[in-house]
């Protein structure tokens, strides 16, 4: 049981845009900041959002992260037959002293 | 660029201690505000936090493992290292090195291509 709640999986048709949910508590996202990142079959994975909202260089505009309280959000936009993979959020958390991650949603 | 390449055996016997570095290049393993980690992935499941390591040698490990785990630096080779004890099956999993940002706005950013280390006798 992950210590960071998402859905399992989801879906879209190309050029709908999407959005992943990740439910955390006080201890880890409603004290510190958000990661994404995206797996791609059989590679390691990427990170995609940092700071909550911040995008590395490279990552398109598509992508794009929020958080509330407890909770954070990843948002695809125009979405693309590549950006079927595994999304994956985590959080430094408080009480274990590390960071934690979601167990992950799979996009189709 | 900075790249990271795990290295190790891809098959442990179980009760024995899995052993893996993480080569460092393009880049110092002595740089500030950045701690060096290990997350695995047993297969068709998520991804766990292992434990980091500050070129100092200060460490921090996931609760749920920490008894059984070693990190270790080694500055002079640009290289850190994983000691996981008396491996199960349970053990199996793909193990990723990654870089980490050292503070509460944590995040692992390179990661490593990942190994796949298999416990089985």
């Amino acid at each position: 049981q992950s210590v960071l709640t998402q859905p399992p999986s989801t879906s879209g048709t190309p050029g709908q845009r999407v959005t992943i949910s990740c439910s955390g508590s006080s201890s880890n996202i409603g004290s510190n900041s958000v990661s994404w990142y995206q797996q791609l079959p059989g590679t390691a994975p990427k990170l995609l959002i940092y700071t909550n909202n911040q995008r590395p260089s490279g990552v398109p505009d598509r992508f794009s992260g929020s958080k509330s309280g407890t909770s954070a959000s990843l948002a695809i936009s125009g979405l693309q037959s590549e950006d079927e993979a595994d999304y994956y959020c985590a959080a430094w958390d408080d009480s274990l002293n590390g960071p934690v991650f979601g167990g992950g949603t799979k996009l189709t | 660029q900075l790249q990271l390449q795990e290295s190790g055996p891809g098959l442990v016997k179980p009760s024995e201690t899995l052993s893996l570095t993480c080569t460092v290049s393009g880049g110092s393993i002595t740089s500030k505000n950045y701690y060096w980690g290990w997350i695995r992935q047993p297969p068709g499941k998520g991804l766990e936090f292992i434990g980091s390591i500050y070129y100092s040698g200060n460490t921090y490990f996931n609760p749920s493992l920490k008894s059984r785990v070693t990190i270790s630096v080694d500055t002079s080779k640009n290289k850190f290292s994983l000691n996981l004890r008396s491996v199960t099956a349970a053990d199996t999993a793909v193990y990723y090195c990654a870089r980490q940002r050292a503070t509460r706005d944590s995040y692992f950013d390179p990661w490593g291509h990942g190994t796949l280390v298999t416990v089985s006798s």
